[in-house]
């Protein structure tokens, strides 16, 4: 049983570029999180999506970053004008139900770096 | 609003120690309390829950960690520590009156095991 797919694992985008990054969660799992490690900081929540839906976007900045988790294919985290500050890890992680219970299971992240 | 917080950045323990990587927490409703271990250039992987029961629950690696309400505390510990254990250790909250599922993380800390 795969686990949480995340891809690409390392991205390089230079100011003003798209990027673009996709999550597979696990089988049978229809429960997205996405989360971003700054350096030398912990994960801060940005975004729960289930299948076509998002529930919870109160860690999105306001500004240049979307996502979407449609009814076919991965999650996509999209961000527009990448600014060097935005360069971090994104982390995807994925659970069967949303349980109110049990743990997320995570990809091995995305690494943005903006040049 | 819930949050976690790690009050030590860094953990330093000789090898066949004991080790305690601490945590406190705050949430408005019942906690569900989890601890992640992270090494370098990888993703998160669950360690163990709290999320009703016994107050001292056990977990991958040998770990185990102890639930204490009135101190609003889950320290993560381990008998004898192995230079294996080195690496970023996160400690996270999910309020159960919340409908999202979505995790708190703390700063993490990092356990350095020396030989």
């Amino acid at each position: 049983n795969a686990g949480v797919m995340q891809n690409p694992r390392h991205l390089v985008r230079r100011r003003g570029q798209e990027a673009r990054l996709r999550c597979s969660p696990m089988k049978g799992h229809s429960h997205v999180y996405w989360y971003r490690q700054l350096p030398e900081e912990g994960l801060k929540f940005m975004v729960y999506l289930q299948k076509e839906n998002i529930i919870d976007e109160s860690g999105m900045p306001k500004e240049r970053f979307s996502a979407e988790f449609p009814k076919e294919g991965p999650s996509i985290l999209r961000i527009q004008q990448v600014v060097r500050g935005d360069s971090a890890a994104y982390f995807c992680a994925s659970s069967p139900l949303g349980a109110l219970t049990g743990e997320l299971f995570f990809g091995e992240g995305s690494r943005l770096t903006v040049l | 609003a819930q949050s976690v917080a790690q009050p030590e950045d860094q953990v330093n323990v000789a090898e066949g120690n004991p080790l305690t990587v601490k945590c406190t927490y705050s949430v408005s409703g019942n906690p569900y309390l989890f601890w992640y271990v992270q090494y370098p250039n990888r993703g998160l992987q669950f360690l163990l829950k709290y999320i009703t029961g016994d107050n001292l629950v056990k977990g991958s690696y040998g770990f185990e960690a102890e639930f204490n309400k009135s101190q609003t505390s889950f320290h993560l510990k381990k008998p004898s520590a192995l230079v294996s254990d080195s690496a970023l250790y996160f400690c996270a909250v999910r309020d159960g009156s919340s409908n999202t599922g979505k995790l708190i993380f703390g700063q993490g800390t990092t356990l350095q095991v020396k030989p």
